[in-house]
């Protein structure tokens, strides 16, 4: 089975500018969280989306959006760009969501805001 | 306000002896916790969990003990390996939100 996979890898954009981030995973998974990760912070939960509605939501600005496809795919979203926005974002997939069965993460994207 | 803290952010031991992580909360409605792992260049991999209504799980060489007065949990791997060398999250989940300690970097020693 393939695992959680996320594009692109890495990323460099500038301030102001907008950026998506895409997350594909595990077949079968209808859960799909997003994580915030900065140097000596821990995982910041972002959202988790289930079966294409966001069901939980982390204390991010609106400016961090995401949507979950009916293929489970999720995409998130980063519009006006700040230097702080600069992080691993990484995205977690299971089958029922989170407190109820085993998450499986991605390797992340690493976004650097110029 | 940090609801899990991880104390330590690293901790080096020998290889073969005993390792503990250790991870403190706030939040005594948190219900379960969980220890993952992360090597460079990869996502977090699901370590051991534990139940508050347990006070200890193991799972080959790795043991997690709760203590719920205290607000603490620990996880200790014995003996420790080289391939061990990684940091450590403790997470704990409250409302179906998993909370995160800041993690230990864990050097294993030959």
């Amino acid at each position: 089975k393939a695992g959680v996979t996320q594009t692109p890898r890495y990323l460099i954009k500038t301030r102001g500018q907008q950026v998506t981030l895409s997350c594909s995973p595990i077949s079968g998974h209808r859960s799909v969280s997003w994580y915030q990760q900065t140097p000596g912070q821990g995982l910041q939960f972002l959202f988790e989306y289930f079966s294409e509605t966001q069901r939980n939501k982390g204390n991010f600005p609106g400016r961090f959006s995401g949507r979950q496809f009916s293929n489970s795919r999720s995409e998130m979203n980063v519009s006006t760009l700040e230097l702080g926005d600069s992080a691993l974002y990484l995205c977690a997939s299971s089958f029922n969501g989170i407190g109820t069965d085993t998450q499986y993460f991605g390797p992340g994207t690493r976004l650097t805001v110029l | 306000d940090q609801q899990v803290k991880q104390n330590s952010p690293s901790l080096s031991v020998q290889e073969g002896r005993i390792s503990i992580l250790n991870c403190d909360y706030t939040n005594s409605m948190f219900d379960y916790f969980l220890w993952y792992k992360k090597y460079p260049a990869e996502g977090p991999t699901f370590l051991i969990s534990i139940s508050s209504i347990k006070d200890k799980n193991e799972d080959g060489r790795f043991t997690v003990f709760l203590n719920k007065s205290a607000k603490h949990l620990s996880l200790h791997i014995v003996p420790s390996q080289p391939g061990d060398s990684a940091v450590y999250f403790c997470a704990a989940n409250s409302n179906y939100q998993l909370i995160w300690g800041a993690g230990t970097k864990l050097i294993i020693k030959p």
